[in-house]
This record gives structure tokens, sequence and C-alpha cells, in this order.
């Protein structure tokens, strides 16, 4: 069985830039989550996709969005990079039915 | 905001001893009570989850006992090991967690030897 894999893991950019976080769910999840933990916190809801659709969705502003592909991968979109978005993006994936999230280890995003 | 508050922020206990860490919430909507475990460098992961038509749940050496009326819930760690030390989130979700997890703030644990 194949966990929850994120690439990539490590990388930097600067303000105003953009970034694509990329994440493949455990076999047989069909539900996806993205998590923003910054240093020494706890992560925080960004949003959720099932069946390739946003239904769910955190204290974020728009510039972060997101995708959900037919074989339930998923891709995180930040737009115009602010110094405060540098952390670790957490991806987790889940079936439907139950609230066991299983989470990737993350990116590690670091704004300049 | 809905908010869980996890206490303490850090904890040192001596092996075989006993981690209590506390958690407070206040969303009454919320029906999902799990403990995740994080190793530096990685990802959070369950250890132990409760519902609240419990009032206890034990899963080897970790239990979670759960308050409902205080609107409380709190992980024990039995016989604490060094390999035990990590840090630990308390999270709560509702209906179904199409809101996603709340996580508290974390407790940074270290088992002395």
């Amino acid at each position: 069985e194949t966990g929850v894999t994120q690439s990539p893991t490590h990388l930097i950019k600067t303000r105003g830039q953009q970034v694509t976080l990329r994440c493949s769910s455990q076999s047989g999840h069909n539900t996806v989550s993205w998590y923003q933990q910054a240093l020494g916190q706890g992560p925080q809801f960004i949003f959720q996709y099932y069946r390739e659709e946003e239904n769910g969705r955190g204290n974020f502003p728009p510039r972060f969005s997101g995708l959900q592909f037919p074989n339930y991968s998923s891709e995180l979109n930040v737009n115009a990079l602010e110094l405060d978005d540098s952390a670790l993006y957490l991806c987790a994936s889940n079936t439907r039915n139950t609230g066991e999230l299983f989470f990737g280890e993350g990116s590690r995003l670091t704004v300049l | 905001q809905q908010q869980v508050k996890q206490s303490p922020q850090s904890l040192i206990v001596q092996k075989g001893g006993i981690s209590i860490i506390n958690c407070a919430y206040e969303n009454t909507a919320f029906d999902y009570f799990p403990w995740y475990q994080q190793f530096p460098g990685k990802g959070p992961a369950l250890l132990i989850a409760i519902r609240p038509d419990v009032s206890e749940k034990k899963e080897g050496r970790f239990t979670i006992s759960f308050n409902k009326s205080a609107k409380q819930f709190s992980l024990h760690i039995m016989d604490s090991q060094p390999g035990d030390s990590a840090t630990y989130f308390c999270a709560a979700s509702a209906g179904g967690g199409a809101d996603g997890l709340t996580f508290g703030k974390g407790t940074h644990l270290i088992i002395q030897p």
C-alpha cells in the first residue's frame, strides 16, 4: 500500500512569485485535504477536495487554490507569495466515510 | 473562530512515567477527536481517536479520556518511553470533516531516559 507522497520536499521562492505543490493520495482514498503548518504551530486547514471539487475551505484567501484529478491526486497553487506563506504544506488523504487522515511528509516552502 | 486549546506547550517526563496532555474545545458541533504524533521532518500520524459517545478509549499504552460536559479531552501515555519523544497535537472536526480538522498548537514531549 502506497502512502501519501508530496513533491517537492523543499523549495525556495521570492515574494510575489507563484508556486505549485503536488500530492498523490494513498491508494483507495478519494478525498484530499491540504494544511499549512507554520513553524511551532499546529496544522491549519486550507481546503478539501472530493470528486474533483472543493467541498470545504478554511480561512485562507483566494490566492490559495487547488485541483484534484481523476486519479485523486491533487495540486495546491499559491499566487502572489507573501513572506508569511513560508511554512510546511501538508497533504492528507482519506476515504469519504472515515475521518482518519493520512498525512504526507510535507513540502517545506520558504519565501524570501 | 473555532478553537482547540492545548496544554502544556512542553512536557518532560521520566522514562516509565505517565504523560498527560490536555485539550479543550468550544464548538459543540465537534464529533470527532483525534490525537496526532509528529516527529521532526515528518507529517503527523494518527495515534488514537474518540467520538463523544464514549468517555474513554484505550489502545495499548495510549488512552483518551473525554468529558463532553466540560468540553475537554486528554491523552494519557502510560509507561512513557524515549521513543515517545515527539510533538503531539489534539484535533477536532464536525459533521464528516468537510470543514477539516481544527488542531491545537501542539505539545513538545520529551521522555528522559
